[in-house]
């Protein structure tokens, strides 16, 4: 079984330029998370999909951070403008639908972000 | 307020040696508690999980414990190897109207040494 995929891996930019995230979850997991993790922090949940529709957005910074999985599978997350706090991996995980409290998270590799 | 706190925040010890890693939380109402580990660079990958009513799950040579009174977890590694360093990350899954919140804790980082 494939893993949940992310691109790119690694991105360098400087404050106030924009970039986005890529993700693509494993088939079938109608659920799908975006998490922030600064070093030597937890992860943190920015946003929670369930197919295309928001489930969870409460701490995500929407001034500048956005999301969407159109057609309910891949998704991207974008920063616009990016601010030198953004540095951080930002994580995607995804899980099935069912209501199975031991349903567990599979996430990606993340992409590592650094703002100049 | 839902948190998970861990503890220590970084430990260091010899390789063949055991360990365990402590995690306190006050997430209510309370639906399961994973450990995951985390390597350098990647993303997390669940070890175990247990629920309301186990106080105790194996994977190989990593034992969680929990006590829902208390509302404590621990991690226990036997004979530590060089591929068990790595940040553990308790996590903490409640339920709050009908849909999962997951907590999770800022993670030890454990280094083994040769």
């Amino acid at each position: 079984e494939a893993g949940v995929a992310q691109s790119p891996r690694y991105k360098i930019i400087e404050k106030r330029q924009s970039v986005a995230f890529w993700c693509n979850p494993i088939s079938g997991h109608a659920t799908l998370y975006w998490y922030q993790q600064i070093l030597g922090q937890g992860p943190k949940l920015l946003i929670q999909f369930q197919n295309n529709g928001v489930v969870d957005d409460s701490q995500l910074p929407k001034d500048r951070f956005s999301a969407e999985r159109l057609k309910g599978v891949d998704s991207t997350l974008k920063i616009q403008p990016a601010k030198l706090e953004d540095s951080a991996v930002y994580l995607c995980a995804s899980r099935t639908a069912g209501l199975s409290i031991t349903d567990t998270q599979y996430f990606g590799p993340g992409t590592r972000l650094t703002v100049l | 307020k839902n948190q998970v706190e861990q503890s220590p925040q970084s430990l260091i010890i010899l390789e063949g040696k055991n360990c365990t890693l402590q995690c306190n939380y006050t997430v209510s109402p309370f639906s399961n508690l994973r450990w995951y580990k985390q390597d350098t660079g990647r993303g997390p990958v669940s070890l175990t999980i247990m629920t309301f009513s186990e106080n105790t799950k194996s994977n190989g040579r990593y034992t969680a414990t929990l006590d829902a009174d208390t509302k404590q977890s621990s991690l226990h590694i036997t004979a530590s190897q060089l591929s068990d360093s790595a940040s553990y990350i308790c996590v903490v899954t409640g339920w709050y109207s009908s849909a999962s919140k997951i907590i999770f804790g800022s993670g030890t980082r454990l280094s083994i040494r040769p």
